[in-house]
């Protein structure tokens, strides 16, 4: 089973900062590596797949990157609604299907 | 728009079973594999189980298997997730969410609903 490892934990930003938020995978996922975002209450949706692609609707301050082992999730400016936690999924080497343990981004 | 709406989820005891429904919208249901994901209270996602577009196929997390099963009518648009034998451990949200580019089981979720909650407890 791949593990995926995500940092940091939590990650404290004032709005209009620069996001980046990694996602380890134990062994190489290729590009199979999807974000997602989820606020409190809600369920969670996608925003990037393949690692670099933005999901229908995403707002292009949402950019993915990476391959192999170590993916990067960036918000380049931070808006009010972006404060949520943010998961990883490798869909590689499956099943298992497996998400990241999440990091809570908030408002500093 | 698509749309997905879980129902079923309430209380039930450890060893209880609960059959939960997940009916969607907007899409043709028939050209995409579904999968539930659970996220127990305060805590992270984890992927329980996933159906092929015919239903011919289906797949389970080590934690669920031989207790839960998955299918889908696709006549009624409607995915389930028959739940017996639950554990404590079960306790979680419940989300249906439908494959995403491709539409073939070991796809993305770029589609999920809000959620049932499942609690087991005596």
């Amino acid at each position: 089973e791949i593990v995926l490892t995500q940092s940091p934990a939590t990650l404290s930003l004032f709005p209009g900062e620069r996001a980046t938020l990694s996602c380890r995978a134990s062994q190489s996922v290729r590009s199979y590596l999807a974000w997602y975002q989820q606020k409190p209450g809600q369920a969670p949706r996608l925003l990037i797949y393949d690692a670099s692609n933005r999901a229908t609707g995403i707002p292009a301050r949402f950019s993915g990157s990476g391959s192999g082992t170590d993916f990067t999730l960036t918000i380049s400016s931070l808006e009010p609604e972006d404060f949520a936690v943010y998961y990883c999924l490798q869909r590689a080497n499956w099943p298992p299907y497996t998400f990241g343990q999440g990091t809570k981004l908030e408002i500093k | 728009e698509v749309l997905l709406l879980e129902s079923g989820g309430g209380l039930v005891q450890p060893g209880g079973s609960l059959r939960l429904s997940c009916a969607a919208s907007g899409v043709i249901f028939d050209t995409y594999a579904m999968s539930w994901v659970r996220q127990a209270p305060g805590r992270g996602l984890e992927w329980v189980s996933t159906i092929s577009r015919s239903g011919d196929n289906t797949y389970y997390a080590d934690s669920v298997k031989g207790r839960f099963t998955i299918s889908r009518d696709n006549s009624r648009s409607t995915l389930f997730l028959q739940l017996n034998s639950l554990r404590v451990e079960d306790t979680a949200i419940y989300y249906c969410a439908k494959a995403g580019f491709g539409g073939s089981v070991g796809a993305d979720f770029d589609y999920w609903g809000q959620g049932t909650l499942v609690t087991v407890s005596s």
